[in-house]
C-alpha cells in the first residue's frame, strides 16, 4: 500500500523568508510525487510534480520541490515567503507508471507573517 | 481552458435523505475521479471512471454512494441514504490521459453537510 506522511499540522514562516513543506512517501516501485495547494472553499490547485530526471522541481509561483530517494522525502520549499502563499498544502504520491490511484497525505497549513 | 465545474456548491439534508452531486470535467479529458475531503485530512478517492468504465471504485461505499458517466462527459455523484458520518466536502477532478504522467485538475467542490 502507498502512504503519504505530512509531519506538520501547520508551519508559520515570516513573509520574505524562506519556507519548507515536508513530505516522506512510502511506496512500491518509482513514485510520481505531486504538490498540490488548496485555498479556503476552493478545489487543489496543482503545483508541481515529479516523475523521473532532475531530483529538483520547479513549479508554480516560485514553488520548487527536492526529490531524495535515499530519504523517500519530497519536501516543497521556496525561497521568500508572500503572504499570498498562506494556504493548504498536500503531498500526494502513486506508484508510477500504469497505477491510477493517488495517495494524499493529510495537509500541512501554511501561515505567512507579515 | 474552462476548468472542473461542480454543482451546486453547498447543501445541506437531514441524515437519511438522498442527495445528488454533478460533475462536468474540462474538455477533453477522459479520466474522471470523485474524492471525499473530510475536514482535517486529504481527500479520499472514491471512484475512478476512464470515459464512461469504471477503473477503481474499491474505495467507494457501495451500499449508500453510486456515480455514474454515463456519456463519458458529465459525472454524478449521488448518496442514499445519507449518514452523518458523510459531511465532508466532495471533489471532482479530471485528467487529459495519454501520458501517465499528467496532473489531475480539481473543481472547487461541493460542501455537504448533514443534520
Amino acid at each position: 500500500a502507498q502512504s503519504v506522511a505530512q509531519p506538520e499540522d501547520q508551519v508559520n514562516v515570516a513573509e520574505g523568508n524562506p519556507l519548507t513543506v515536508k513530505c516522506t512517501y512510502s511506496v512500491s516501485g518509482n513514485p510520481y510525487l505531486f504538490w498540490y495547494v488548496q485555498y479556503p472553499n476552493r478545489g487543489l490547485q496543482f503545483l508541481l510534480k515529479y516523475i523521473t530526471g532532475d531530483n529538483l522541481v520547479k513549479g508554480s509561483y516560485g514553488f520548487e520541490a527536492e526529490f531524495n530517494k535515499s530519504q523517500t522525502s519530497f519536501h516543497l520549499k521556496k525561497p521568500s515567503a508572500l503572504v499570498s502563499d498562506s494556504a493548504l498544502y498536500f503531498c500526494a504520491v502513486r506508484a508510477g507508471a500504469g497505477s491510477y490511484q493517488l495517495t494524499f497525505g493529510k495537509g500541512t497549513k501554511l501561515s505567512v507573517i507579515p | 481552458e474552462a476548468g472542473v465545474a461542480q454543482s451546486p456548491r453547498y447543501k445541506i439534508i437531514e441524515k437519511r435523505q438522498s442527495v445528488a452531486f454533478w460533475c462536468n470535467p474540462i474538455s477533453g479529458h477522459a479520466t474522471l475521479y470523485w474524492y471525499q475531503q473530510i475536514l482535517g485530512q486529504g481527500p479520499k478517492l472514491l471512484i475512478q471512471f476512464q470515459n464512461n468504465g469504471v477503473v477503481d471504485d474499491s474505495q467507494l461505499p457501495k451500499d449508500r454512494f453510486s456515480a455514474e458517466r454515463l456519456k463519458g462527459v458529465d459525472s454524478t455523484l449521488k448518496i442514499q441514504p445519507a449518514k452523518l458520518e458523510d459531511s465532508a466536502v466532495y471533489l471532482c477532478a479530471s485528467r487529459l490521459g495519454g501520458a501517465d504522467n499528467q496532473p489531475q485538475h480539481f473543481g472547487d467542490g461541493t460542501r455537504l453537510s448533514i443534520l
